[in-house]
């Protein structure tokens, strides 16, 4: 059973358009929300998280925005740069249980010049 | 000062063979966290570890797989009698303690394994 189901599983945007991934999960313990970029041969590394207190979460070009009641967070990445194209990783934690991520299956994430 | 290390980098192997791949964790990180990451398939959790308390064993596919944590530093993954199915890249990560709430998670580069 797939606990974080992350869409589209991948995605290819022309260089300054925005860039969308969606994750919807059912644990409703889950409180916190970590996104990855993965670049090839590379490990994953954390790019943005927010908790549920907040609907939205602004980092430089990258933003998360949270619907609690449709348990649903997406990444949108805007002006998308070549340097963007990696894996993406939406992830779920439940602070109060074992701390251990579940995580989406990644988007491919390809921005054209 | 270095991030997480993992060795080898690469690993084929001939199916029924043993492996061990090794992580270093960040200094002083007590928490520590294997992944399998197959083609097309996002993470999967395998075993942590937080400091000397019992390892969360919950993830590992069969009693193939085996990890041991010496010193609260170095771990090591074991796959005893490999089989094709186990091919894919192992990731460790560690954190200063397993509350990721404002501790982030540092990945190592993986293990990619090919079992022939």
């Amino acid at each position: 059973q797939q606990q974080v189901k992350q869409s589209p599983q991948s995605l290819i945007v022309q260089k300054g358009g925005i860039s969308i991934i969606n994750c919807a999960y059912e644990n409703t313990a889950f409180d916190y929300f970590p996104w990855y970029q993965q670049f090839p041969g590379k490990g994953p590394a954390l790019l943005i998280a927010i908790r549920p207190d907040v609907s939205e979460k602004k980092e430089g070009r990258f933003t998360i925005s949270f619907n609690k009641s449709a348990k649903q967070f997406s990444l949108h990445i805007m002006d998308s740069q070549p340097g963007d194209s990696a894996t993406y990783f939406c992830a779920a934690v439940a602070s109060g249980g074992s701390y251990i991520p579940t995580f989406g299956r990644g988007t491919s994430l390809i921005v054209h010049p | 000062g270095a991030g997480v290390s993992q060795s080898p980098s690469n690993k084929v192997t001939e199916k029924g063979k043993d492996v061990e791949l090794r992580c270093d964790p960040i200094s002083g990180h007590t928490a520590l966290y294997w992944y399998r990451q197959s083609l097309g398939q996002g993470l999967e959790f395998l075993i942590y570890f937080q400091g000397n308390s019992a390892p969360d064993k919950s993830g590992l596919p069969s009693d193939r797989f085996s990890a041991e944590r010496t010193g609260g530093s170095v771990s090591t993954l074991t796959i005893q009698r490999t089989q094709q199915e186990d091919s894919a890249v192992y990731l460790c990560a560690s954190s200063f303690t397993t509350s990721l709430l404002g501790n982030e998670q540092f990945f190592g580069p993986g293990t990619r394994l090919t079992v022939l």
